[in-house]
């Protein structure tokens, strides 16, 4: 069974640093692109981006590029979502997902993990 | 604003049918049948509901039923039922974001 397992709920101040986890089980995490999927409170869905573990090839939303980083450890199966410096704008839910690519593009997501709430406040 | 437009709201009885629309444009919905729709119940992940424009993923009642014409996806509820109440989202591959593009949502209320 393909299970996405998400870090917990985080509070933080503005200007903090913060790194997100998802842990990939149940499938060949290698071989999967995985991606994180932000929900601002009452919004809808945004991918910010996706990367492929077996080789870091990392595609990011004209949006979000340059405001996080994303990365994989293949060893342990694990995607992450990073902020150096947070912004209360920052403030949403964010979900990791398994996407299908074709030609390059995301065409489905079946897989999803739980959610990591992030908070950020003065 | 979304590049995928659907309503905001949505309402039926139980029984009922409703229509969920998605409007997109000739790069992406009117060009290629890969449309998908998520269901979203409160506090919890989306939930793939349809993909390709009508298939069903495993485990998926054949009430939800998804179909296309041009421009436009549409999502059907038939014998509406209360675990249906929640909000809906389409997705289609698109020519201009390599990550696929979403609609605004659909809430959708069981009466």
């Amino acid at each position: 069974e393909v299970q996405l397992v998400q870090s917990g709920a985080e509070v933080k101040k503005p200007g903090e640093s913060l790194k997100i986890s998802c842990k990939g089980s149940g499938y060949s995490f290698s071989t999967y692109w995985i991606g994180w999927v932000r929900q601002m409170p009452g919004k809808g869905l945004e991918w910010m981006g996706i990367i492929y573990p077996g080789d870091s090839d990392i595609r990011y939303s004209p949006s979000f590029q340059g405001q996080v980083t994303i990365s994989a450890d293949k060893s342990i199966s694990t995607a992450y979502l990073q902020w150096s410096s947070l912004k209360a704008s920052d403030t949403a839910m964010y979900y990791c997902a398994r996407p299908l690519l074709l030609g390059g593009v995301v065409f489905r997501t079946e897989y999803w993990g739980q959610g990591t709430l992030v908070t950020v406040s003065p | 604003q979304s590049a995928l437009t659907q309503p905001p709201s949505a309402s039926g009885s139980p029984g009922q049918s409703v229509t969920i629309s998605c409007t997109g444009t000739s790069s992406d919905i009117g060009e290629y049948n890969y449309v998908s729709w998520y269901q979203q119940h409160p506090g919890k992940a989306p939930k793939l509901m349809i993909y390709e424009v009508y298939k069903r993923p495993s485990g998926v009642p054949d009430r939800f039923s998804g179909s296309k014409s041009g421009n436009t996806a549409s999502l059907t509820v038939s014998g509406l039922q209360a675990e249906d109440e929640a909000d809906y989202y389409c997705s289609s591959y698109g020519e201009t974001n390599n990550l696929g593009l979403f609609g605004g949502g659909t809430k959708l209320t069981v009466l």
